[in-house]
This record gives structure tokens, C-alpha cells and sequence, in this order.
């Protein structure tokens, strides 16, 4: 079954810099999505990625599908205190009826 | 209008007791999930249903039962609940394929067994 793993599992930055999350699968990737989530608040859909060697931004949020490498990467520039929380990737199986497998989550924690 | 949304936000409720989490989409998708949240945060597909068709039962014990209506609603039913089935129940809908188009998540739904 594919897996990913997202690193780091936390992260404290200061308020204004810049970091990255990192996520990996055990297989190929079909698309890959990213959320946020905060406490009491669901998930907040933030961006998904087709294909490889695709980028996307929002806001100050830039997430790009790397295919050969297997891997998604999330850069914040010029962090916020409202962009702590938790941020997962998810991504689409392959074969047979579809669902979205998860990474474990990196937590943000972003200090003024 | 919220997209996907679920109630209630919040259960307590004591061992033993059935409960039920309703979940209503207005994005006019096919298919609806539940998921399962557990206390380290890792997020896991319970069920799909497409159109009103069970498309997958991930080894759920048979105490959950989702039921759907028409395809904007999908409704979790648990009989007997355990202390293990405290966790957050996600429902999600999207278009049939994940792979071209977007997924998108209610609030969630804070269960707690005591």
C-alpha cells in the first residue's frame, strides 16, 4: 500500500521567515494535495498538483510535484502567525476505486 | 455557503449508546467519504460511496454503517460505541476521479466515548 511520510513532524519558525515542508511516497504519485488544518477547523484545501514538475502558489504558499523523485514540497515565504497549524499531503491511489491516502502531518508553529 | 458540512461538531456520548454523524454536500460531486482522525492526527479512509453505491469499506468494523440518501448526503451510523472510536470523523466529497480534480473536507466531527 503507498505511504507517505512528511518531514519535518514539527516545525518552530520565527515570525517572517521563510521554511519548507517535505512530502515523499513509497510509490508513484498520481496528483498530490495539500491541507491545513487547525484545531476545531476541518481541513482547508490549499492546492493540488497534477503533474510533474507543476507549480502552484497561493498567496505566500508555493507547492511543486516533483514525479521522478516522488515528492511534493510546501515553501512558505515571510511566515505568519496565521499559518500555523497542522499541514498534510494526501495523495490518490492507484487502480481499483480511489481514495486519498495521508501523510502523518507536519505541525507549524510560527512565534511573533 | 459551506461546501461540505457536518453535524455536530461535537459528541460526547457514553459507551454502549448509537449515535449518527450527518454530512451534506452543495459542490454537486458524485462521491462522498468518511474519514477517520485519530488522537496522533493520522487521517484514514473509512468508506466511499459513489452516486449512493458503496465503492469502499476499509475493514471498519460492522458497528459503522454509512447510508446515503441521494449523493449529497452521506450519513455515519455507529451502533455500540466503543472508547476506541473516540476520534475526529471527517466527511469529504470530490468528482469520481482524484487524480483531476479537487477533494474537499467538512469541519469534522469531534466524537468522545466515556
Amino acid at each position: 500500500s503507498q505511504e507517505l511520510e512528511q518531514s519535518p513532524q514539527s516545525l518552530i519558525v520565527q515570525e517572517g521567515k521563510n521554511l519548507t515542508i517535505n512530502c515523499t511516497s513509497s510509490k508513484t504519485l498520481y496528483g498530490l494535495y495539500w491541507y491545513k488544518q487547525k484545531y476545531g477547523e476541518g481541513l482547508i484545501f490549499l492546492m493540488m498538483l497534477q503533474k510533474g514538475g507543476e507549480e502552484k502558489s497561493h498567496e505566500k504558499i508555493t507547492a511543486k510535484l516533483d514525479e521522478k523523485k516522488q515528492q511534493s514540497s510546501l515553501h512558505i515565504t515571510a511566515s505568519q502567525p496565521s499559518h500555523a497549524g497542522i499541514y498534510l499531503c494526501g495523495a490518490p491511489t492507484q487502480g481499483g476505486s480511489e481514495k486519498l491516502v495521508f501523510g502523518k502531518g507536519t505541525k507549524l508553529t510560527v512565534n511573533p | 455557503d459551506t461546501a461540505v458540512s457536518q453535524t455536530p461538531k461535537y459528541l460526547v456520548t457514553q459507551m454502549g449508546n448509537d449515535k449518527s454523524i450527518k454530512c451534506e454536500q452543495n459542490l454537486g460531486h458524485d462521491t462522498m467519504y468518511w474519514y477517520k482522525q485519530d488522537s496522533k492526527k493520522f487521517l484514514k479512509i473509512m468508506f466511499s460511496y459513489n452516486n449512493k453505491e458503496l465503492i469502499i469499506n476499509e475493514t471498519v468494523p460492522n458497528r459503522f454503517s454509512p447510508k446515503s440518501p441521494d449523493k449529497a448526503h452521506l450519513n455515519l451510523h455507529i451502533n455500540s460505541l466503543e472508547l476506541g472510536d473516540s476520534a475526529v470523523y471527517f466527511c469529504a466529497s470530490s468528482l469520481l476521479s482524484l487524480r483531476t480534480t479537487e477533494a474537499f473536507f467538512g469541519q469534522g466531527t469531534r466524537l468522545t466515548v466515556v
